[in-house]
């Protein structure tokens, strides 16, 4: 069974204080996977795609790797707006368009 | 990627009644898909909203309670029927993008809460 998992659930982070969220996953075949920012009460918002272990994307403070197990979001001195819920997924491999979601890592960046 | 906006964007409802809640998209796309978000739950894929045929329905959601239509390539609607407290959630559409072949894209949600 194609299963995400994304630790911790949450982090507090001080502002300029770097550090990683980990999306680890177990799927037959891997199709991509997807990194995305959720605020609250608003649809996902798409970052990233990672297709294949070794590499790596950047956007402003994020910075996204994959491994042949793992997925890490790195957050490069946050700032407060990076405040937001970032979740990972991957296409399954039962059902032809869906995503399996991991349960989130909610991020707190105080001033 | 395509711009996607859902109409309403939050409703209270009475158990018992049914909501429409409206996708647009503006551009052509393929593949548009309804998930729900559940109260500090992650997404789950209800079902896939196929252009002139029925939609495909995920393990647990059937097609009584969650009734799909797909007239064209840019809308589609997803219809909670008589809806219950447990039905309060986030429902969000998403379709495809044109840069990767399973990339999706979200709207922005409707927030349902049923009394």
């Amino acid at each position: 069974e194609d299963q995400v998992t994304q630790s911790p659930e949450a982090l507090r982070l001080q502002e300029g204080e770097s550090s990683s969220l980990n999306c680890s996953y177990t799927v037959s075949g891997l199709r991509g996977l997807f990194w995305y920012r959720q605020d609250p009460g608003k649809g996902p918002e798409f970052l990233f795609t990672l297709y294949s272990a070794g590499e790596e994307k950047e956007k402003e403070r994020l910075k996204a790797t994959l491994t042949k197990k793992e997925s890490f979001l790195h957050i490069t001195a946050p700032k407060p707006e990076d405040s937001a819920t970032y979740l990972c997924a991957v296409p399954t491999t039962d059902s032809w368009g869906k995503l399996q979601f991991g349960a989130g890592t909610q991020v707190v960046v105080t001033p | 990627s395509a711009v996607i906006s859902q109409k309403p964007s939050r409703d209270i409802c009475q158990r018992g009644t049914s909501l429409t809640i409206q996708c647009q998209v503006d551009s052509q796309v393929t593949m548009m898909f309804w998930y729900r978000q559940q109260p500090g739950q992650s997404l789950t894929l209800i079902a896939t909203a196929n252009q002139g045929s029925e939609a495909t329905y995920e393990s647990g959601f059937v097609i009584d309670k969650f009734p799909i239509s797909r007239p064209n390539l840019t809308f589609s609607t997803l219809t909670v029927s008589n809806m219950s407290p447990e039905d309060s959630s986030i429902y969000l559409c998403s379709v495809t993008g044109t840069g990767g072949l399973y990339e999706q894209y979200f709207g922005p949600g409707t927030r349902l809460t049923v009394t």
